[in-house]
């Protein structure tokens, strides 16, 4: 079946500096990419998404990109903040089909350190 | 816009009674409303996918008479945890999306933390 892998499950980084969190998925059918942040006791919160159509994109801090040929997309957080501190999930799915669903990664634990 | 809540955030019950969590979209309708279980350090895992009028799709290994869905409208769908055991306690979290298939985004709720003693 359809799969996610994210790597890694942890990420410890300096303030300031930047982190990257990378996700391969396993159904090349795949077109929508979503990124989820997820703060202790709450529910997933949208971050930013990508579909297939095109190669990166980019919201203040945030960028994402998306290798089609290699099945792989990444998160990329720049200037990396206190307040970033979060599990952060990958997921991929089928736009446009009724019954698409969305498949997780395992989600990366990212710390910022003051 | 997009707003998701759940009912209750938190709730604690006895083995074997039965306990019913509510997802509403506030400022949208809801044609498709999907329900996860999240344990403690894990991912989300999708338990069903509800869509309104019709019977839940139960994914792999949920018992569907024990986790008993409901989505009788565009705003609201159910659960209920029928007969609950301490190795049901999990955090709940239910999502909603607004129009079958195109765009894909779900707009999630804060979930519900379930504890059976």
């Amino acid at each position: 079946g359809e799969n996610v892998e994210q790597h890694p499950s942890t990420l410890s980084v300096q303030e300031g500096d930047s982190a990257v969190i990378k996700c391969t998925y396993s159904d090349s059918a795949s077109n929508y990419f979503p990124w989820y942040k997820q703060e202790l006791g709450k529910g997933p919160q949208l971050i930013i998404d990508i579909r297939s159509n095109v190669g990166e994109k980019k919201d203040q801090r945030i960028a994402v990109t998306l290798n089609k040929t290699a099945k792989h997309f990444s998160l990329h957080i720049t200037e990396t903040q206190p307040e970033d501190s979060a599990v952060y999930f990958c997921a991929a799915s089928r736009e446009g089909s009724s019954a698409s669903k969305i498949i997780f990664g395992s989600g990366t634990r990212l710390s910022i350190r003051p | 816009g997009a707003v998701v809540s759940q009912h209750p955030s938190w709730v604690i019950c006895k083995s074997g009674t039965s306990v019913k969590i509510e997802c509403r979209s506030l400022d949208f309708q809801a044609t498709t409303m999907f329900w996860y279980r999240q344990f403690p350090k894990q991912s989300l895992m999708l338990m069903a996918t509800s869509n309104e009028g019709s019977k839940a799709t139960y994914e792999q290994g949920v018992e569907k008479d024990k986790f008993l869905i409901n989505h009788a409208s565009l705003t609201l769908s159910t659960l209920t945890v029928t007969s609950a055991h301490p190795e049901d306690s999990s955090f709940y979290i239910c999502s909603a999306r607004a129009r079958p298939g195109l765009p894909n985004e779900q707009f999630f709720g804060p979930g519900t933390r379930l504890t059976v003693l």
